[in-house]
């Protein structure tokens, strides 16, 4: 069993550029969720995928957008960087399906280090 | 707005004693619970889950404990390790049927430090 994996570890971009982060989910699992964290906070969720279609979104604007894949791996783009956009951006994995008393967990990449200069 | 809020930033406690950290929430469609503990260049790892039907859950050295009423839970490491060392972040999932499904709500982490 594979764990969730994310590509590159680190990036460093100029403002206004473009960048794409890569997600592989855990095998088995059918539901991809990212999520922004800056420096001292939680992480946010900025959406969910869900069998290739968005399901479900955070207050991100429309310059976040995702795709994910008929394998479930996944990727998350940002246009128009911003400075403010520099955080650790995180993948997690899950099984739609999951929940009541069976348990529920989604499992997490190491993320990616994004740095807006 | 702030649904899921960890007051202690930090939290310092010996090696073999108890760490109880705290989390409060604010959402009762929230129908299940997750802690999760992160190292510094990790990702956070899943520790243990409850859900709204439960009001404890029990893993080995961690348990977690569910207070609907006062909205309010609770994760205890008995005995505590240097090993426990990291950031501990509480979640919450809303209940499914909503478009916000399986997105997890999270507090702002407390600091566990375990001395030796």
């Amino acid at each position: 069993e594979t764990g969730v994996t994310q590509s590159p570890t680190h990036l460093i971009k100029t403002r206004g550029q473009q960048v794409t982060l890569r997600c592989s989910s855990q095998s088995g699992h059918n539901t991809v969720s990212w999520y922004q964290q800056a420096l001292g906070q939680g992480p946010q969720f900025i959406f969910q995928y869900y069998r290739e279609e968005e399901n479900g979104r955070g207050n991100f604007p429309p310059r976040f957008s995702g795709l994910q894949f008929p394998n479930y791996s996944s990727e998350l783009n940002v246009n128009a960087l911003e400075l403010d956009d520099s955080a650790l951006y995180l993948c997690a994995s899950s099984l739609a399906g999951q929940g009541g008393k069976e348990g529920y967990e989604a499992f997490f990449g190491q993320g990616t280090r994004l740095t807006v200069v | 707005d702030q649904q899921v809020k960890q007051n202690s930033p930090s939290l310092s406690v010996q090696e073999g004693r108890i760490s109880i950290l705290n989390c409060d929430y604010t959402n009762s469609m929230f129908d299940y619970f997750l802690w999760y503990k992160k190292y510094p260049a990790e990702g956070p790892t899943f520790l243990i889950s409850i859900s709204s039907i439960k009001d404890k859950n029990e893993d080995g050295r961690f348990t977690v404990f569910l207070n609907k009423s006062a909205k309010h839970l609770s994760l205890h490491i008995v005995p505590s390790q240097p090993g426990d060392s990291a950031v501990y972040f509480c979640a919450a999932r809303l209940m499914a049927g909503g478009t916000s499904y399986g997105k997890l709500t999270f507090g702002q982490g407390t600091i566990l430090t375990v001395h030796p």
